[in-house]
């Protein structure tokens, strides 16, 4: 689609089970987001890597833990997740973390039992 | 703080018709702004981007207007098609620790055949 994509494109999980949602970027940029997308909410910034380094951490709790291995890839490890978890998760990746463009991926449609 | 929000959750049109999705936002130093468009079970996909030295810009069937004076922005679609119908949102590239993108919460455009 646009270049990023994410894998798993569903996710299922219990509050004691231990995931990871995967993105990757195919456009060489420098920055990698993630993002939260509940109903009846903006989208939620929840991390920035500008060239692997996490520059922005939006006060997200630490059931959530992003690593970004290199430029390409950006993951999210998820741990004792909460219901009001659910939501569609976003990966996005921009040039660089200036006034730029940011290309979405499709997402990751995660539910917490 | 930084918002940015959307004045009508629905906006429902005729095919053929122009469309006009409104968004306000609230940080007076934001310099770029862009809208995006997100279909059903997919990601934010870049529709049209405007810095603030400009008050217009014109893609293919697509204007963005820009009022900083009022801190207002629009997307206006012309000749409205079925395949228009999704959810719209404007973004503001605001200045913190590092450059974000603040969204709003969405506009629904519903095109009637």
């Amino acid at each position: 689609e646009t270049g990023v994509t994410q894998t798993p494109r569903h996710l299922v999980m219990g509050m004691t089970n231990k995931k990871s949602l995967k993105c990757e970027q195919h456009l060489g940029h420098n920055a990698m987001y993630w993002y939260k997308q509940s109903a009846k909410k903006p989208l939620e910034l929840m991390f920035v890597y500008s060239l692997e380094e996490r520059v922005e951490n939006n006060s997200v709790p630490s059931r959530f833990s992003p690593e970004c291995p290199n430029s390409s890839h950006l993951f999210l490890h998820l741990h004792t997740l909460q219901p009001e978890d659910s939501a569609l998760y976003l990966c996005a990746s921009s040039q660089d973390t200036s006034r730029n463009e940011q290309f979405f991926g499709p997402g990751t449609r995660l539910t917490v039992l | 703080g930084e918002s940015v929000g959307l004045h009508l959750p629905t906006l429902s049109v005729q095919e053929g018709d122009n469309s006009i999705i409104n968004c306000a936002y609230s940080n007076s130093a934001s310099d770029y702004f862009i809208w995006y468009k997100q279909e059903s079970g997919k990601g934010p996909q870049f529709i049209i981007d405007i810095r603030s030295n400009m008050d217009k810009r014109q893609g293919q069937r697509v204007t963005v207007l820009l009022n900083k004076t009022v801190k207002h922005l629009s997307l206006q679609i012309a000749a409205t098609q079925p395949g228009d119908s999704a959810v719209y949102f404007c973004a503001e590239n605001v200045k913190d620790s590092s450059y974000k993108l603040i969204f709003g919460s969405g506009t629904r455009l519903l095109v009637r055949p």
